[in-house]
């Protein structure tokens, strides 16, 4: 059964500071790993998908990476800033099933 | 603008009644799916549907039923089994590997339950 694990829980930093937030599963058979980010109360907005043959993506300031061997992808975010401020969440997508498998997420804190 | 809809945002309830959760999208995706949404915990999959007229139960499917008669709608129906219903619902869509996709999924805003 996949295991998803986001560590730390939370995060504060300052603002413009680069961050990484890591993301590890326990099976490598995945199809894809995607990020979100959640703001209070609200949906999940898809940042970045990475398909399994790809090793990163990168949209405006953000980046995230794959390492299947190592069961392990990064969110790399640059300058950050205060409207950063959501958590985030990771999730992959195994091959034989049709449904992703989440993290709990790191709540990201950005102090202006 | 293309997206999913969900309504309504916030719904109170009594024990002991059904309630139905809406979820509308206008993205032409195939696939749809219910994720309920706990404090502390990961998203759990409630239902999912890659076609109309048939859907899979995920790892939570007590206590909840939904239907899939037209692509673009997926009710979901919280009954009085469920022992536990108040949490924060939300409802997914995407274009399936199957179908050419990626697999990527796109969210709705999300129902907040209570039951009093």
């Amino acid at each position: 059964k996949q295991e998803v694990t986001q560590i730390p829980a939370a995060l504060s930093v300052p603002e413009g500071e680069n961050l990484v937030l890591n993301c590890s599963f326990t099976d490598s058979a995945i199809y894809n790993l995607q990020w979100f980010r959640q703001d209070p109360g609200k949906g999940l907005t898809s940042l970045l998908l990475i398909q399994s043959s790809q090793r990163e993506q990168t949209s405006g300031r953000l980046n995230a990476s794959l390492d299947k061997s190592s069961g392990r992808s990064t969110l790399y975010i640059a300058a950050s800033q205060p409207g950063d401020s959501a958590t985030y969440l990771c999730a992959v997508f195994n091959f034989g099933n049709e449904k992703l498998t989440f993290g709990t997420g790191t709540r990201l804190t950005i102090i202006p | 603008d293309g997206g999913i809809t969900q309504s309504p945002k916030y719904l109170f309830r009594k024990e002991g009644q059904n309630v139905t959760l809406s979820c509308e999208q206008n993205l032409n995706h195939d696939a749809m799916y219910w994720y309920r949404q706990d404090p502390g915990q990961g998203l759990r999959l409630i239902y999912y549907s890659q076609i109309v007229n048939d859907f899979q139960k995920g790892d939570i499917a007590e206590g909840y039923s939904v239907s899939r008669e037209k692509k673009e709608s997926f009710p979901l129906t919280v009954t009085s089994a469920q022992k536990n219903p108040t949490a924060f619902y939300l409802c997914a869509s995407s274009v399936t590997k199957g179908q050419g996709g990626t697999g990527e999924l796109f969210f709705g805003e999300g129902s907040r339950l209570t039951v009093l």
